[in-house]
């Protein structure tokens, strides 16, 4: 299909350890967003990729964690040195522009032991 | 911080009825979107509607917006088992917001067959 892909669906890693997690989003869409969705802290943003635009990195929780867009198009969030309290679903959104309907993906569901 | 609230948390319906889900904002917005998640999985676009919108619809949803009560609703009409699902808005603020989302808690709507 042409919506928006994530991979992988799951991921269990141990406390320390790095993960990447990887958005495809709708070819042409310009924006692109990070969001997180636990159940203390529901839905939350966590950055967003417009054009060539310095990413607004506003919502990152902490210095471990980070995220590239590559050619315009694919984009990975990596977090460092994992603690249990990253445990959450990591959505990416895309639109074709700001302040567009954002079509999300299915999310990565990550749990950190 | 989660700027919507939504309200009820939870409702609970029979086939044929009509469901009604609020949504309550703290700041102006440039738009604001209605999303369905059916259980550990991403979140499906229903409808935007902008600030200058006072009323939307989409098939059997209809959502109206009052900027001056900060509040928008959503109503499903003649409501299906399959509606079943949890409901979100979103807001987009604009100006140095411009395309995050902010989403409220959420409604967990059932519908009983």
């Amino acid at each position: 299909g042409a919506g928006v892909s994530q991979s992988p669906s799951n991921k269990v890693t141990e406390k320390g350890k790095d993960v990447e997690l990887r958005c495809d989003p709708i070819s042409g869409h310009t924006a692109l967003y990070w969001y997180r969705q636990s159940l203390g802290q529901g839905l939350e943003f966590l950055i967003y990729f417009q054009g060539n635009s310095a990413p607004d990195k506003s919502g990152l929780p902490s210095d471990r964690f980070s995220a590239e867009r590559t050619g315009g198009s694919v984009s990975t969030l990596t977090i460092q040195r994992t603690q249990q309290e990253d445990s959450a679903v990591y959505l990416c959104a895309s639109s074709r522009g700001s302040s567009e309907t954002q079509y999300f993906g299915p999310g990565t569901r990550l749990l950190v032991l | 911080s989660q700027q919507g609230e939504e309200d009820p948390q939870a409702l609970s319906i029979q086939e044929g009825e009509n469901a009604t889900m609020n949504c309550s904002y703290k700041t102006s917005i440039n738009n604001l979107q209605w999303y369905r998640q059916n259980s550990g999985r991403g979140l499906v676009h229903l409808i935007l509607i902008r600030s200058n919108e006072r009323e939307k619809h989409s098939g059997r949803l209809r959502v109206t917006l009052d900027t001056s009560k900060k509040s928008s609703s959503l109503l499903i009409t003649a409501s299906r088992a399959a509606d079943t699902a949890s409901y979100f808005c979103a807001t987009d603020a604009g100006g140095t917001s411009y395309g995050k989302l902010t989403f409220g808690q959420g409604t967990i709507l059932t519908v009983h067959p």
